[in-house]
């Protein structure tokens, strides 16, 4: 199993700011079949980004994704109040699918 | 669009089985690509994946619960169900159906999510 480690636990940060979340996987994932999602309080998470940098449908392009082999990047280039929430990495290379423990981006 | 609903009991007693069901409108259920998957968020928790499930009734489930999961579809009706047998107050959380896109491998498309709580 894959196991996708997520750091910082908690981001604190200002609206306008930068983001830089990371994901670090246990062993390389295959065609970067690596996906990132958002999750608001109350809500299912939304997909953000697959394939580690491509942009689901609808996203805003400040939102971006790189990475390869074990280490993943989210960033949000400047953060607008609605992005303030939990991002969660997913690995859908290898079964089981598996998710990162999250990071809480929260106001700072 | 598709959207997707999830439904359950709420409450579980421990020991007993879990059913879930999930309905799907706006689209089809039956796709040659796609897949229905179930995953789950303990309270103040991440998401496990718990499994999914193709037209075909081909499944795919999550080694640490495969031998208490069950999945099935109903095209007919267009819903997906999950039941999960023998719980406890570990399996008490938020579960989602979501769409597992044949095109992207990832889930797409969620539903809102049925909180089911186990306890005596």
């Amino acid at each position: 199993e894959i196991v996708l480690t997520q750091s910082p636990g908690t981001l604190s940060l200002s609206p306008g700011e930068r983001a830089t979340l990371s994901c670090r996987a246990s062993q390389s994932i295959s065609s970067g079949y690596l996906a990132w999602y958002q999750q608001k309080p109350g809500q299912a998470p939304r997909l953000l980004i697959y394939g580690a940098s491509s942009r689901a449908t609808g996203i805003p392009d400040r939102f971006s994704g790189s990475g390869s082999g074990t280490d993943f990047t989210l960033t949000i280039s400047r953060l607008e109040p609605e992005d303030f929430a939990v991002f969660y990495c997913q690995q859908y290379g290898i079964s089981p699918l598996t998710f990162g423990g999250g990071t809480k981006v929260e106001i700072k | 669009q598709v959207q997707l609903q999830e439904s359950g009991p709420g409450l579980a007693e421990p020991s007993e089985t879990l059913s879930l069901t999930c309905t799907v409108s706006g689209g089809s259920i039956s796709s040659r690509s796609d897949s229905w998957s179930w995953i789950r968020q303990p309270p103040g928790k991440g998401l496990e994946w718990i499994g999914y499930i193709y037209d075909s009734g081909n499944t795919n489930q999550n080694p640490s619960l495969k031998s208490r999961v069950t999945m099935s579809l109903d095209t007919s009706r267009n819903k997906l169900s999950l039941r999960l047998s023998s719980v406890t107050a570990a399996d008490t959380a938020v579960y989602y159906c979501a769409r597992k896109s044949g095109a992207l491998g990832v889930f797409d498309i969620w539903g809102q999510g049925t909180k089911v709580t186990v306890s005596s």
